[in-house]
């Protein structure tokens, strides 16, 4: 089966920084590559997702890039501000999830 | 986007009782479900994909006789968490699949605090 994996765990920044979280995954026949955020004690929402007839998806403060050749996808988030902080998963296809990525945002 | 409701949002039980736990999609009909189990501070660990009108399948290590799931219509999967026991307390949840084949997305219903006491 597919196996995602995700770094950093933990990523902690100031507010303006951009943040990076990069994601491998394993079966080349995956072609859809979600990445969702998920605040304390709720369900996990959709941010931005891409396919894999595209390399780069852009949306507001959030873009992801994927590569298919090396099979890696990463999620850019520019000028974060501290409600950016929460904990992210990549996925690659549904429904195999990385270990997820805390992100701080600090004022 | 597409609604899937999960209920209930918390429960608490005690040790060696069933709870069973539903997630309906509100404006979509869903073949395949998936529940998942998340520690604090960990992924979303997928425990079974539920499809209707057939047997769930589950990943490995998870008991299909503890976990039991029923995708008995288009719009509802249910888990029973049978015997439950203090190490069972986690948080579950669900997601659905809409869309077609070149177009699917997941959602996610709210999720069941599970405290087993």
């Amino acid at each position: 089966g597919e196996n995602v994996e995700q770094h950093p765990s933990t990523l902690s920044v100031q507010e303006g920084d951009s943040a990076v979280i990069k994601c491998t995954y394993s079966d080349s026949a995956s072609n859809y590559f979600p990445w969702y955020k998920q605040e304390l004690g709720k369900r996990p929402q959709l941010i931005i997702d891409i396919r894999s007839n595209v390399g780069e998806k852009k949306d507001q403060r959030i873009a992801v890039t994927l590569n298919k050749t090396a099979k890696h996808f990463s999620l850019h988030i520019t000028e974060t501000q501290p409600e950016d902080s929460a904990v992210y998963f990549c996925a690659a296809g549904i429904p195999t999830f990385g270990r997820g990525t805390s992100l701080i945002v600090h004022p | 986007g597409a609604v899937v409701s999960q209920h209930p949002s918390r429960v608490i039980c005690k040790s060696g009782t069933s709870v069973k736990i539903e997630c309906r999609s509100l404006d979509f009909q869903a073949t395949t479900m998936f529940w998942y189990r998340q520690f604090p501070k960990q992924s979303l660990m997928l425990m079974a994909t539920s499809n209707e009108g057939s047997k769930a399948t589950y990943e490995q290590g998870v008991e299909k006789d503890k976990f039991l799931i029923n995708h008995a219509s288009l719009t509802l999967s249910t888990l029973t968490v049978t015997s439950a026991h203090p190490e069972d307390s986690s948080f579950y949840i669900c997601s659905a699949l809409t869309g077609t084949a070149q177009n699917t997305e997941a959602f996610f219903g709210q999720g069941t605090r599970l405290t087993v006491v």
